[in-house]
């Protein structure tokens, strides 16, 4: 069974930083492109950013390019989300989601609010 | 960016059949292949996958669910609507970055 566990959120003041974490079993996880999508409260998603199986392509929103970084380790079976100068407008629920051509499995979500 | 519409809510009798529409800014067509998926989200759920490229019905999903469409205007039907279905639905687009969610479909009961 393909699972798909975040963790990592919290509160946050403005301007600070965090590192968001997903677990992947249940499949081979060096085999697929992975993403974060988030969604703010009583609002739509929104696409964050990808990264390829290998590490070697990878794309990001222009809303979080230049402050959020996405990496992998597929020793450790993890995706990671390190999200730097956060402000108020990235309080979301954030998913990590496998990739083939859709988004096929979700996990959870962990929530990050950014405020003072 | 490529911008997906979608109406804001559909309300729906059960056992009828709803139509939700998407549509594109741009051709999201490629070699055949319409990069165009839906999703289910449930209140306090993660999203769920119910279409991919186009027309193919996930893994598990009922058949009651159906997609149709190309270039720049989709579809997705659910036939007949079931209590369980009441959600909202989202069509997303992975023909180009960055990828682009319509802004959401919530189906309501008529």
């Amino acid at each position: 069974e393909v699972q798909l566990v975040e963790s990592g959120g919290g509160l946050v003041q403005p301007g600070r930083s965090l590192k968001l974490s997903c677990l992947a079993s249940g499949f081979t996880f060096s085999n697929y492109g992975m993403n974060w999508i988030r969604q703010a409260p009583g609002k739509g998603l929104e696409w964050v950013a990808s990264i390829s199986s290998s590490s070697s392509y990878i794309y990001y929103a222009d809303t979080v390019k230049g402050r959020f970084t996405i990496s992998r380790d597929n020793a450790k079976n993890t995706l990671y989300l390190q999200m730097t100068s956060l402000r108020s407008e990235d309080t979301a629920l954030y998913y990590c989601a496998r990739y083939t051509t859709a988004f096929d499995y979700w996990g959870q979500g962990v929530m990050v609010t950014v405020s003072s | 960016d490529i911008v997906l519409t979608q109406s804001p809510a559909l309300a729906v009798s059960l056992e009828q059949r709803a139509t939700i529409s998407c549509k594109t800014s741009q051709n999201v067509d490629n070699y055949g292949i319409s990069y165009m998926h839906w999703y289910q989200q449930k209140p306090g759920q993660q999203p769920k996958l119910l279409i991919y490229e186009g027309s193919n019905l996930a893994s598990g999903i009922p058949a009651r669910f159906s997609g149709s469409g190309s270039g720049t205007d989709f579809t997705l039907t659910i036939d007949p609507v079931e209590a369980d279905d009441i959600a909202t639905y989202y069509c997303q687009q992975s023909k180009d970055y960055p990828r682009t969610f319509g802004g959401g479909t919530k189906l309501e009961l008529k």
